[in-house]
């Protein structure tokens, strides 16, 4: 069956400029994760979707940062106005029965 | 303090080795324990799977928990080049999808021929 998929999987933007990265989780996960990992780095916690609940924004570094979850499934995370300090691998990952499943991960860069 | 820590490493060894990967955390009501490999420019894939105190083997791979410590270990056997990764430990209280997932920060294990 599919896997989490992102896209895109590279993306190059000016500093300045909003972007939208998209994660489609596996079909059934109820719960859906983002985090963010910088070259050599661990998983910068992002936010969590868990059903109908109300996200867990904790890890959103500033509110330049947003993600909505439509309808259950899809996920979109936006990044307002970006800085050079955005530039990493933005993962999204699915989860069913405790067990989280990671898509490949979109890699931006800010120039 | 981090509720999940780990070692960031890098740890090095020969092949044919045994590793021992180690994590450290503070909230007793985690129950479930997981590892994942990460190789480079790729995301994390699980690995093993545990539920509670005790051993889990799966091939090279050994998990186990010590919950009475709060320590979890990943041990791998005859170490293979292919086995050079990040490995992260990863906890939740809960089986649910309800129960939110925290990771370490990962270990970088280099296995040398």
């Amino acid at each position: 069956g599919a896997g989490v998929s992102q896209s895109p999987s590279n993306k190059v933007t000016e500093k300045g400029k909003d972007v939208e990265l998209r994660c489609d989780p596996i079909s059934g996960h109820t719960a859906l994760y983002w985090y963010r990992q910088s070259l050599g780095q661990g998983l910068e916690f992002l936010i969590y979707f868990q059903g109908n609940s109300a996200p867990d924004k904790s890890g959103l570094p500033s509110d330049r940062f947003s993600a909505e979850r439509t309808g259950g499934s899809v996920s979109t995370l936006t990044i307002q106005r970006t800085q050079q300090e955005d530039s990493a691998v933005y993962l999204c990952a699915s989860s069913l029965a405790g067990k989280e499943y990671f898509g490949p991960g979109t890699r931006l860069t800010v120039t | 303090q981090k509720e999940v820590e780990q070692d960031p490493g890098p740890l090095s060894v020969p092949e044919g080795a045994i590793v021992s990967l180690n994590c450290t955390y503070s909230n007793s009501a985690f129950q479930y324990f997981m590892w994942y490999r990460q190789y480079s420019r790729k995301g994390p894939e699980l690995l093993m799977y545990t539920y509670s105190s005790g051993n889990k083997e799966d091939g090279r791979f050994t998990a186990q928990v010590d919950k009475s410590s709060k320590y979890i270990s990943l041990f791998i056997r005859d170490s293979q080049p292919s086995d050079s990764a990040t490995y992260l430990c990863a906890m939740s209280a809960g089986y649910s999808s309800a129960s939110k997932i925290i990771f370490g920060s990962g270990t970088r294990l280099s296995i040398r021929p």
